[in-house]
């Protein structure tokens, strides 16, 4: 069983498009977030959700929008995708505060 | 802010051979510190953590201790193995609500027969 999923694995896409990433886990958590790793690797926190309500927002253009229908899901949106969007985008649900993350395999976007 | 300082990589060493990743931290507070890995083409796996000063994190014959006075968290290992090739990232969380893992840049292992 996965415990955190994110669908499509790979995206490929033309600039100025609307994409749409899903993600799902099935551990219970509270807690639910987005990173973005960059072409150097680097990891950086997007969102974070806490049952259903954003917490955590950071210096992200507001052409990307999460989602969150219920507390297993976080859905992220991203309209007028630009070249620089090209990344990783990963999932990831803790229970709250500073327990351990689990992520899921993560969502190659690419904008051509 | 809180950050998170690893050694540059790549690290390349033959099999059986003895590894440390250095890895520092400037946060307030005491915050949660993790090693993850990452494999090639896949997402991040917990390796191991540790909640407070002098815990000490196992897994999978890799350790790390928790050194306040230094506030650092070396990763090692005492003999690789070629299938520990991979991205290894330190990262830490403060221990309060509403906050995310804050990443170091990631060291590259490569580990050779």
């Amino acid at each position: 069983d996965t415990a955190v999923s994110q669908t499509p694995k790979y995206l490929v896409t033309q600039m100025g498009n609307d994409k749409s990433i899903k993600c799902e886990q099935n551990l219970g958590h509270d807690t639910m977030y987005w990173y973005k790793q960059d072409s150097k690797k680097f990891l950086k926190i997007m969102f974070s959700y806490n049952n259903k309500e954003l917490i955590i927002n950071e210096t992200v253009p507001n052409r990307f929008s999460p989602k969150s229908p219920d507390k297993a899901h976080l859905n992220l949106h991203i309209n007028s995708l630009e070249l620089g969007d090209s990344a990783v985008y990963f999932c990831a649900s803790s229970k709250p505060g500073a327990d351990t993350q689990y992520f899921g395999p993560g969502t190659r976007l690419t904008v051509l | 802010g809180d950050s998170v300082t690893q050694m540059e990589g790549p690290v390349t060493l033959s099999e059986e051979a003895f590894l440390t990743i250095n890895c520092t931290y400037t946060a307030t507070g005491y915050p949660s510190l993790f090693w993850y890995v990452q494999y090639p083409g896949e997402g991040l796996q917990l390796l191991l953590k540790a909640t407070k000063a002098d815990d000490k994190g196992s897994n999978k014959g890799f350790e790390a201790t928790y050194r306040k006075e230094t506030t650092s968290f070396h990763l090692e290992k005492g003999s690789v193995q070629v299938s520990d090739s991979a991205v290894y990232f330190c990262a830490l969380i403060a221990n309060q609500a509403g906050t995310a893992l804050i990443f170091g840049k990631g060291t590259t292992l490569s580990v050779s027969s």
